[in-house]
């Protein structure tokens, strides 16, 4: 079955870095891939949709300079959380749709996220 | 977008069927409905989905009603490893076909 693949699983880091958090589609190409946040005893909430070769598209409230995607192949994107502070810490997922007007989306395991 | 409706938490005896429902009484024509689960710290994984008829795969079967109002996840013999919390989903057809995820059924499998 179809593979997303998500790195790191698990990140620390002190307040003020940048982090870059890749997602790769691993046994088929993917033009569009999706970037969820979750926060602890919540669900998923959408955060962007990343398109190949074009910028992404920012859900409501999300802030573009502060969540940078790059979607530069068929078979990853990155998601880089800039000058992160200890309330960007969450747990961060994304996903790829297979081609095909119905096909589901696969994701990954998820990264968390830990700021100091 | 079409919202869905489900039960906060239920239980199940393992080796019981379980039925997870679902309500999308505003679903439109050409909107699929999928079913994930999410197991504690894990990402979402993908179950199985459906239009009008019912489905089945090697994990599941989904029943979706004649007027598409509500549809019901069926694991037929539930183990310890289903419990997770269960998301039923329409999906918002268009140019980004994103999925956007309610709060879902907490489904604890018991011994």
């Amino acid at each position: 079955g179809a593979v997303v693949s998500q790195h790191p699983s698990w990140v620390i880091c002190k307040s003020g870095t940048s982090v870059k958090i890749e997602c790769r589609s691993l046994d088929f190409q993917a033009t569009t891939m999706f970037w969820y946040r979750q926060f602890p005893k919540q669900s998923l909430m959408l955060m962007a949709t990343s398109n190949e070769g074009s910028k992404a598209t920012y859900e409501q409230g999300v802030e573009k300079d502060k969540f940078l995607i790059n979607h530069a192949s068929l078979t990853l994107s990155t998601l880089t959380v800039t000058s992160a502070h200890p309330e960007d810490s969450s747990f961060y997922i994304c996903s790829a749709r297979e081609h095909g007007p119905s096909q589901p989306q696969h994701f990954g395991d998820g990264t968390r996220l830990s700021i100091l | 977008d079409a919202k869905t409706t489900q039960p906060p938490s239920m239980d199940c005896a393992e080796g019981r069927a379980a039925n997870l429902p679902c309500n999308h009484s505003t679903i439109s024509g050409n909107e699929y409905v999928y079913w994930y689960r999410q197991i504690h710290s894990q990402g979402p994984q993908y179950i199985i989905h459906g239009l009008k008829n019912n489905e089945t795969n090697e994990m599941a079967s989904l029943i979706i009603t004649e007027d598409r109002k509500s549809s019901t996840l069926i694991l037929p013999h539930a183990t310890l490893r289903d419990t997770a919390v269960y998301y039923c989903i329409v999906r918002v057809l268009g140019n980004t076909d994103k999925l956007i995820f309610g709060t879902g059924t907490r489904l604890q499998v018991f011994p």
